[in-house]
């Protein structure tokens, strides 16, 4: 089965750039999903097709996906993005989801 | 704003079955495919299956024996339904809709298996 592999967390301080990275055997040839998790919420898809954004996303808020590393990118971080953030991708072979085990985002 | 809503016990015995209903608002059910995710309390989330509103569905192979995904398009609903839980079906269930990724979510309804 397919396996994406993300840091369990990643710390940063506000006003910087966090990346998350989602790793997988040639995910470059796949479309990957970013969701956004905040403590007792359903979460929230923020990246679809590995870089477009839902509406009402913000534009700090990009994805990319190249080789076999997919990668979401939250630049001038917030407070407010302190969440777990999950990637996911559609297995055509299976016609499933996968997902990852989610990366916990700290704003120091 | 489509609006979706899990609802179903939140307690179920070991062995049993657990049935949750998951209802559309602010939409119709038919052109979309419609979705069931669970969240264990470690986090980790795993997708349980989908149907279509012709009614198709797929599952994950892990669950397949055990799960079964219904539509009823008149309520403008969905349901899931798994056999014989144990402990470790203890999770957060998400209705969700898509087929590739999910746009909209439920809020979700923890369910416990224990006796």
């Amino acid at each position: 089965s397919y396996v994406l592999t993300q840091p369990p967390s990643v710390s940063v301080a506000p006003g910087q750039t966090a990346t998350i990275s989602c790793g997988g055997n040639n995910i470059g040839s796949k479309s990957v999903n970013w969701y956004q998790q905040k403590p007792g919420q359903a979460p929230v898809l923020v990246v679809s097709d590995d870089s477009d954004r839902p509406s009402g996303i913000p534009e700090r808020i990009s994805g990319s996906n190249s080789g076999n590393t997919a990668t979401l990118t939250i630049s001038r971080v917030e407070a407010g993005d302190e969440a777990d953030y999950f990637c996911q991708v559609w297995n055509s072979r299976s016609d499933h989801w996968v997902f990852g085990g989610g990366t916990k985002l700290t704003v120091l | 704003q489509v609006q979706l809503q899990e609802s179903g016990p939140g307690l179920v015995k070991p062995s049993e079955t657990l049935s949750l209903t998951c209802t559309v608002s602010g939409g119709s059910i038919r052109s979309h495919y419609w979705t069931w995710i669970r969240q264990f309390p470690g986090k980790g989330l795993e997708w349980i299956g989908y149907i279509y509103y012709g009614g198709a569905t797929n599952y994950n192979p892990s669950l397949k024996s055990r799960v079964a995904i219904s539509i009823d398009t008149s309520k403008n609903q969905f349901s899931l339904k798994v056999t014989s839980v144990t402990a470790a079906d203890t999770a957060v269930y998400y209705c969700a809709r898509g087929r590739y990724s999910g746009n909209y979510w439920g809020q979700g309804t923890l369910v416990t298996v224990s006796s």
